[in-house]
């Protein structure tokens, strides 16, 4: 147990629609980072948050967003969902060097 | 542009015997690499890292060993246990608490 975690584990909805996925990190830890893992693209760098500020951005999607808010956890929103978007989403939490990923959202878009 | 690489896929290794994963990464400014490892419907489970200043790290079972001048890392697992079944990933950060490059795994199948 990583002492990250996610909800929901998993995630069944259908195109054009909105989610949003939780994270709450490791006790102590101010960065959150978000991952993609689709079967074709690997796991891939979304978007990182340090104390409730945006530090980095990958490749993400402008339908994509995210926040952290003041306790610490984030938020990921996800809308007008595309079949394209149906992956893994895993949320990873650090305090210095070592990233710990929580056990991620499974998104299914029909 | 696949800036880490690991160019095996798979990987079958008996029981007791040496896993030898390798890495490769273009990226010259990556200097903190770790190593992952995964088990289906579960995330990555952080193993081991090193740092570009050290060429050699170990932690129990697992050592890690940087050729920066080849841009090549591997991890060793020796001795090997059917426990370690799963699928390996390869990392990189251009600094610490920056952003991880992952490569595209590489499964690991402990024979007892």
């Amino acid at each position: 147990d990583s002492g990250v975690t996610q909800t929901p584990k998993h995630l069944i909805t259908a195109t054009g629609q909105r989610v949003t996925l939780r994270c709450s990190p490791r006790s102590g830890d101010l960065s959150v980072y978000w991952y993609q893992q689709s079967l074709d693209q690997g796991l891939q760098f979304l978007i990182q948050y340090y104390n409730g500020e945006e530090r980095a951005k990958g490749n993400i999607l402008e339908r994509f967003s995210a926040q952290q808010f003041p306790d610490l956890h984030s938020e990921l929103n996800l809308s007008s969902l595309e079949l394209g978007d149906s992956a893994l989403y895993f949320c990873a939490s650090s305090v210095h060097n070592e990233q710990f990923f929580g056990p991620g959202t499974r998104l299914t878009v029909l | 542009d696949q800036q880490v690489k690991q160019n095996s896929p798979s990987l079958s290794v008996q029981e007791g015997r040496i896993s030898i994963l390798n890495c490769d990464y273009t990226n010259s400014m990556f200097d903190y690499f770790l190593w992952y490892k995964k088990y289906p419907a579960e995330g990555p489970t952080f193993l081991i890292s090193i740092s570009s200043i050290k060429d050699k790290n170990e932690d129990g079972r697992f050592t890690v060993f940087l050729n920066k001048s080849a841009k090549h890392l591997s991890l060793h697992i020796v001795p090997s246990q059917p426990g370690d079944s799963a699928v390996y990933f390869c990392a990189a950060s251009e600094a610490a608490g920056n952003k991880l490059t992952f490569g595209g795994g590489t499964r690991v199948l402990v024979k007892p």
